[in-house]
Order: C-alpha cells, then sequence, then structure tokens
C-alpha cells in the first residue's frame, strides 16, 4: 500500500506563475516531510522540508505547508522559473521509528512553460 | 567538497554474474541507505545502515545483500543478478544526531541486467 501519494505525474505551469505541487500521506506516525528535486542523470537533492509540529515553511521562492488533519502537503514555487523544470519527490519519515530511511511518492514532474 | 559517490554510473552485465556498485561519502554520516528508482514506482529503500556493522533491510531487499565495514563506505552487491533488478540505483547518506535530518544522494548508478 502506497503510504506517500503524488497523483499527478506530470504539471505544466508557465514561467512567472505559481507552481503548486501536491503531496498526501496514509501513515499516521510520518512526523517529518521533505521535497526533492531530481534533474535528469543526477541523483536528487535537498529542497526543502517541514516537521509536523509546523504548518509552514518557507525557503526563499519555496514554501511548503502542512496539514495534518487532512495528511496532505503542498510545496509552492513563485514564482516559477526554467530552472525549476524538474521531477519532485516527496517524502515522509517516522522519524521515531527505529529505522532509517525515506518513504517516497512516485514524483511530479514539473515542465516550467517559457 | 561534501559528496557521496558511487561507482560506475553505468553497468551492464549478464544475469547470474556477481556485481558490486560502490557508495562512498566524505561527510562522517552515520546513517547509508541505498534506494532503486523504477518508472512508475518512485524512490524505495533496499537496505540501510545505521552505522558500523549495523544494517537492517528497506522495503526491496530481496537479491541484495550490503556491508559497512567502514563508516564512509557502503557497498550493494549483488550476488546473482537478474533482468527485475534493472534500475536506476541511488546511494543516500545523512546524519544520525538530532532530529531527522535530511539526506544527500549520490549521482546514481543505471544497471542494465540482460
Amino acid at each position: 500500500d502506497q503510504q506517500v501519494k503524488q497523483n499527478s505525474p506530470s504539471l505544466s505551469v508557465q514561467e512567472g506563475r505559481i507552481s503548486i505541487l501536491n503531496c498526501d500521506y496514509t501513515n499516521s506516525m510520518f512526523d517529518y516531510f521533505l521535497w526533492y528535486k531530481k534533474y535528469p542523470a543526477e541523483g536528487p537533492t535537498f529542497l526543502i522540508s517541514i516537521s509536523s509540529i509546523k504548518d509552514k515553511n518557507e525557503d526563499g521562492r519555496f514554501t511548503v505547508f502542512l496539514n495534518k488533519s487532512a495528511k496532505h502537503l503542498s510545496l509552492h514555487i513563485v514564482p516559477s522559473q526554467p530552472g525549476d523544470s524538474a521531477v519532485y519527490f516527496c517524502a515522509a519519515s517516522d522519524s521515531g521509528g527505529g529505522a532509517d530511511g525515506l518513504t517516497f511518492g512516485k514524483g511530479t514532474h514539473l515542465i516550467i512553460q517559457p | 567538497e561534501a559528496q557521496v559517490t558511487q561507482n560506475p554510473r553505468y553497468l551492464i552485465t549478464v544475469t547470474g554474474k556477481k556485481l558490486t556498485v560502490t557508495c562512498s561519502q566524505n561527510m562522517n554520516h552515520e546513517y547509508m541507505s541505498w534506494y532503486r528508482q523504477d518508472p512508475g514506482l518512485g524512490l524505495r529503500q533496499i537496505y540501510y545502515s545505521m552505522n558500523v556493522e549495523v544494517t537492517d533491510k528497506g522495503d526491496v531487499p530481496e537479491g541484495y545483500k550490503v556491508s559497512r565495514k567502514e563508516k564512509r563506505n557502503f557497498p550493494l552487491i549483488l550476488e546473482s543478478p537478474s533482468p527485475n533488478q534493472t534500475s536506476l540505483y541511488f546511494c543516500a547518506s545523512r546524519t544520525g544526531t538530532g532530529s531527522f535530518t535530511e539526506a544527500f544522494f549520490g549521482q546514481g548508478t543505471r544497471l542494465t541486467v540482460v
């Protein structure tokens, strides 16, 4: 059963507009959430994270929102730039679970149109 | 420069021929993991290690082995590769101190088993 879901395989956004990427999770033990960005032929790189004690975290053009009651998080990119075109993975962790590792979603391919 | 280094980047092999993919990190991280990325499935954890001589299975460990004899190295071993292990493999590491921290990924190893 998929514990982290990214239901949009791809998303196309015009340059300068807002990109909103969504992620849902089912495991209520998850308490730390991360977004990774991946370009072709490269490894994923960390973008932004949020702890379950917060509902928002901002870093420059990137903001992550967490709605624990809905088990939903979203990544907002404002304004979107051509270099933002990549695959974005949502990931979650149960930091008290005793095991290591992140549970990833399947990814959303973001395409920024000029 | 802080990095996770995997070798080789590309590998084509035949069914049943043992192979090892190496992973090394220079950040003195305690935690190391192996993931595989497959189309439509995202990133799935194969094995992880919390420290030297401490390893454990992830979500998809069948057909793989790992070892952690030194803190910096975490090789992935395929004793008898099969075509269903054709995939893109990523090694990751993170520090184990404090609350959950983001993982750093290597560049990836694209493995084809024929």
